[in-house]
């Protein structure tokens, strides 16, 4: 089945500065790569989104690249914010899999002051 | 997102005991999956449904069962519950044409 690692698993950045998390996939035909949120005793929710015919995707201040060749995809967000500390998760899905995601074991994004 | 509930939020129980965690939505999704979170770990599959009448497994389902009542309702059961499935639960829902999933607010299970 699908293995998704994820790095790094802590992560802190200073107020402005941009952070990057990075994943990597092993089904080569996993073709969604969603990114979810979650604040500290919330659900996670997603934030952004990107599949298999696209290389780079942005919302604002965030954005997701993905390199189907070597498998790995990254999420950027700049200007770092205090409201963006949170655990972040990737994670992939396969065509004709039922929607179903396998999670990365998730990022901590400490944004301090 | 008040679309997908979950009961009881938190549920401290014994070794052996017989517990049930339900999961509701009003989005009106066919597709349901029941999710265990870890420190450390991420979130994991248990088991997830397509409809009432298709139920599967995920990558932990051991000491787990469900049950799909109706489409907005699907049930997670332990038959004889031991500590190490303390975790959080989470519920979540997608319909059949978005791979987003809508998630509920978590279940925290002590099992002592």
């Amino acid at each position: 089945g699908e293995n998704v690692e994820q790095h790094p698993s802590t992560l802190s950045v200073q107020e402005g500065d941009s952070a990057v998390i990075k994943c990597t996939y092993s089904d080569s035909a996993s073709n969604y790569f969603p990114w979810y949120k979650q604040e500290l005793g919330k659900r996670p929710q997603l934030i952004i989104d990107i599949r298999s015919n696209v290389g780079e995707k942005k919302d604002q201040r965030i954005a997701v690249t993905l390199n189907k060749t070597a498998k790995h995809f990254s999420l950027h967000i700049t200007e770092t914010q205090p409201e963006d500390s949170a655990v972040y998760f990737c994670a992939a899905s396969r065509a004709g899999g039922g929607n179903k995601l396998t999670f990365g074991t998730g990022t901590q994004l400490k944004v301090e002051l | 997102d008040a679309d997908v509930t979950q009961t009881p939020r938190n549920r401290i129980t014994k070794t052996g005991k017989r517990i049930m965690l339900e999961c509701s939505q009003t989005k009106g999704h066919d597709r349901m999956y029941w999710y265990r979170q870890d420190p450390g770990l991420g979130l994991r599959l248990i088991y997830y449904s397509f409809d009432v009448k298709d139920i599967n497994k995920g990558e932990i389902s051991d000491g787990y069962s469900v049950s799909r009542q109706a489409q907005a309702k699907f049930s997670l059961s332990l038959e004889s519950a031991i500590p190490n499935q303390t975790a959080l639960y989470f519920c979540a829902t997608s319909d059949d044409r978005s791979y987003e999933q809508y998630f509920g607010p978590g279940t925290r299970l002590t099992v002592t």
